[in-house]
């Protein structure tokens, strides 16, 4: 198993309220990333953070935003909760070693927006 | 641009057959290839990649995968199947453009008592 945290694990919240979804590596791994899945088993990647200070939209467009001021910590903020964003949240991180190097991902939290 | 498909959305097979789960693969150059699966209600676990070097990798919990370059393919296969296989297998490959890692939609294993 990596060193890979995600919390909450489960969350159920209103329409309208503020969620921070919080991922940490203890691996010391530069690059970090985001994947929503859907019910139907797709994954999107919607931000992903090569280092301290750096972050990037991925493919599938999202209302979330991401930080990353600490190596390793990436939270995930949605200011305003929708049930559009009704979806389970992978976390992954790996270390920066080109084409080769290896996502390990968290073990995922699951949101439902009332 | 690359991509890796995932042709069977389900495979059943009895406890104790061998198992094989579909993916190809179309990339621009020589590919990276990785296997995960997905225990209900976890996040992916890492199984195994392919590199470069010998066409057969062994992986994790008694997995292999067989990359076929005149097949464009990189089958996970296991000798004899477990009920505790059960789980979601996704297929990805490394985009040669961007570094991120291209994920196929995924195979729901099921083995049967």
């Amino acid at each position: 198993e990596a060193d890979i945290y995600q919390t909450p694990r489960y969350l159920v919240i209103g329409t309208g309220k503020k969620i921070t979804l919080e991922c940490s590596q203890t691996m010391g791994h530069d690059k970090m990333y985001w994947y929503q899945q859907d019910p139907g088993m797709e994954l999107h990647l919607i931000h992903y953070s090569y280092g301290v200070n750096s972050t990037e939209k991925g493919d599938l467009s999202s209302e979330s935003t991401v930080s990353r001021i600490r190596t390793e910590h990436f939270p995930l903020t949605l200011e305003s909760a929708r049930p559009s964003h009704t979806s389970q949240y992978l976390c992954a991180s790996s270390e920066s070693r080109g084409r080769q190097e290896t996502q390990y991902f968290g073990p995922g939290t699951r949101l439902l927006v009332l | 641009a690359q991509s890796v498909a995932q042709p069977e959305d389900q495979v059943n097979v009895a406890e104790g057959n061998p198992l094989t789960v579909k993916c190809t693969y179309s990339v621009s150059g020589n590919p990276y290839l990785f296997w995960y699966v997905q225990y209900p209600n976890r996040g992916l676990q890492f199984l195994l990649k392919y590199i470069t070097g010998d066409n057969l990798v062994k992986g994790s919990y008694g997995f292999e995968a067989e990359f076929n370059k005149s097949q464009t393919s990189f089958h996970l296969k296991k000798p004899s199947a477990l009920v505790s296989d059960s789980a979601l297998y996704f297929c990805a490959v490394r985009d040669w453009n961007t570094d991120k890692l291209i994920f196929g939609t995924g195979t729901r294993l099921q083995v049967f008592p």
